[in-house]
């Protein structure tokens, strides 16, 4: 059974780094697509961007100047940095996992972490 | 940027009926739409792609139509369990942008 599960910081403070991993269990890491979405307060949905198990990426281009997806195979484990961040980054973020059909359409999802960006 | 937009919101409705949630796109997105349920305090579950392919595992009571720029979600018989707020999503080969949910509760 595919599992995936996010951790890192959940306070960063307003123009640092935030950093996430999303650590892959249950399946093979190849041959898919790991995508970074983010949830608002308020219930809106943001995606973020995504990385082939190749290192091939794609950035929705508002966040785009901002942000690094990569993935570490050998540890099953992708990541996400989003940087210079301000209280606007406040949200739930996910990680998950999409067919190569559907690149940007995840099955599998983790379970989500709230980061909050505050002094 | 193609925007989603979702109606009813909220939608309220008893246990049994038969529900459909409209998503209605600002451009053509043919049928590259997909429909997520979300339960409070959980991730959002796929349930259709490609505007009215089922998701493996997901109840047959759940369907999808439409194309171009109006699109539907029909739950046929609800069950305690669909109360839940819904997301359209449009999608390509590097992109995606979602509607702002309809939450569906209880009559």
């Amino acid at each position: 059974q595919v599992q995936l599960q996010e951790s890192g910081p959940g306070l960063v403070r307003p123009s640092e780094t935030l950093s996430l991993t999303c650590n892959v269990s249950g399946g093979s890491i190849i041959s898919y697509y790991y995508n970074w979405i983010r949830q608002y307060p308020g219930g809106e949905l943001e995606w973020i961007g995504y990385l082939y198990y190749n290192g091939a990426t794609s950035y929705n281009p508002s966040l785009k100047s901002r942000v690094t997806i990569s993935i570490d195979p050998s540890k099953k484990q992708f990541s996400l940095r989003l940087s210079s961040v301000t209280a606007a980054d406040t949200a739930i973020y996910y990680c998950a996992r999409a067919r190569v059909a559907s690149r940007t359409v995840p099955e599998y999802w983790g379970h989500g972490t709230l980061v909050t960006v505050s002094s | 940027d193609i925007q989603l937009t979702q109606s009813p919101s909220p939608l309220s409705a008893s246990v049994g009926d038969r529900v459909t949630i409209t998503c209605r796109a600002s451009q053509n997105v043919n049928t590259w739409l997909a429909w997520y349920q979300q339960r409070p305090g959980e991730a959002p579950k796929l349930l259709i792609y490609r505007a009215s392919t089922l998701q493996g595992g997901v109840p047959s009571r759940f369907s999808g139509s439409g194309s171009g720029t109006e699109f539907t979600l029909t739950i046929s018989s609800l069950q305690p369990d669909d109360f839940a707020t819904y997301y359209c999503q449009h999608y390509n080969s590097d992109s995606c942008t979602f509607g702002q949910g309809t939450k569906l509760e209880i009559k």
